[in-house]
């Protein structure tokens, strides 16, 4: 049975970084990229970046690349996801999500994690 | 602004059938597949319809998804209650190198 089980809920002050983490279990770790997607209040799905378990390819979307990295643990079957220089737009939900290499759709995502960020 | 462009909101009554339109480029969905998600209240969004038509395992064939240029729609027939959700479409883009969203489409049951 598939899982991705994310870290909990983050209140920040502006300035401040988050780490959320997100464990994969019930599939091979390797076998899928793992996508970043939040989701401010009231607002619609951004993508953030994608990164691969396996190897190659780490991408961003262009507004989160000189403030979000994307790290993997594979002794673990976790990825991270780093925001730096918080500010009071990026206080939404972060999810994770799932794509088979090549497949361009995300069939299974994590259950989020709210970032709350405070000035 | 979102990249694909959809209605905010569509109503319908059960029974009813009911389409959301999502609108793009040549560089996201006129030269590559469309993914629908639904989103129910509070909880992360769910695939609905992968490459532009293709059913992902569990969902009800009332579901469905087409695609003709730059052009998208996901077509809900018989619409029952539990279909009250947010529905987003979307799809890669050549030109950003990013994955795109709509901004979603709220489907409210009368």
């Amino acid at each position: 049975q598939v899982h991705l089980v994310q870290s909990g809920a983050e209140v920040k002050r502006s300035g401040a970084s988050v780490k959320v983490s997100c464990k994969a279990s019930g599939y091979i770790f390797t076998d899928y990229y793992i996508h970043w997607v939040r989701q401010a209040p009231g607002q619609g799905l951004e993508w953030i970046g994608i990164i691969n378990p396996g190897g190659t390819p780490t991408s961003y979307a262009y507004q989160f690349q000189d403030r979000v990295t994307l790290t993997k643990d594979t002794s673990t079957n976790t990825v991270y996801m780093e925001v730096r220089s918080l500010r009071s737009e990026d206080t939404a939900i972060y999810y994770c999500a799932r794509e088979r290499a090549g497949d361009y759709y995300f069939d299974f995502w994590g259950q989020g994690t709210l970032v709350t960020v405070s000035s | 602004q979102s990249v694909l462009t959809q209605p905010p909101s569509v109503s319908g009554t059960p029974g009813q059938r009911v389409t959301i339109s999502c609108s793009g480029s040549g560089s996201n969905i006129g030269g590559n597949y469309v993914n629908w998600y639904q989103q129910l209240p509070g909880v992360a969004p769910k695939l609905l319809i992968y490459r532009s038509n293709q059913q992902y395992s569990g969902v009800p064939d009332r579901f469905s998804g087409s695609k003709s240029g730059t052009s998208a729609s996901l077509a809900i027939s018989g619409l029952r209650s539990e279909d009250e959700a947010s529905y987003s479409c979307a799809a890669w883009d050549d030109s950003l190198h990013a994955y795109v969203f709509g901004a979603g489409t709220k489907v409210t049951v009368l």
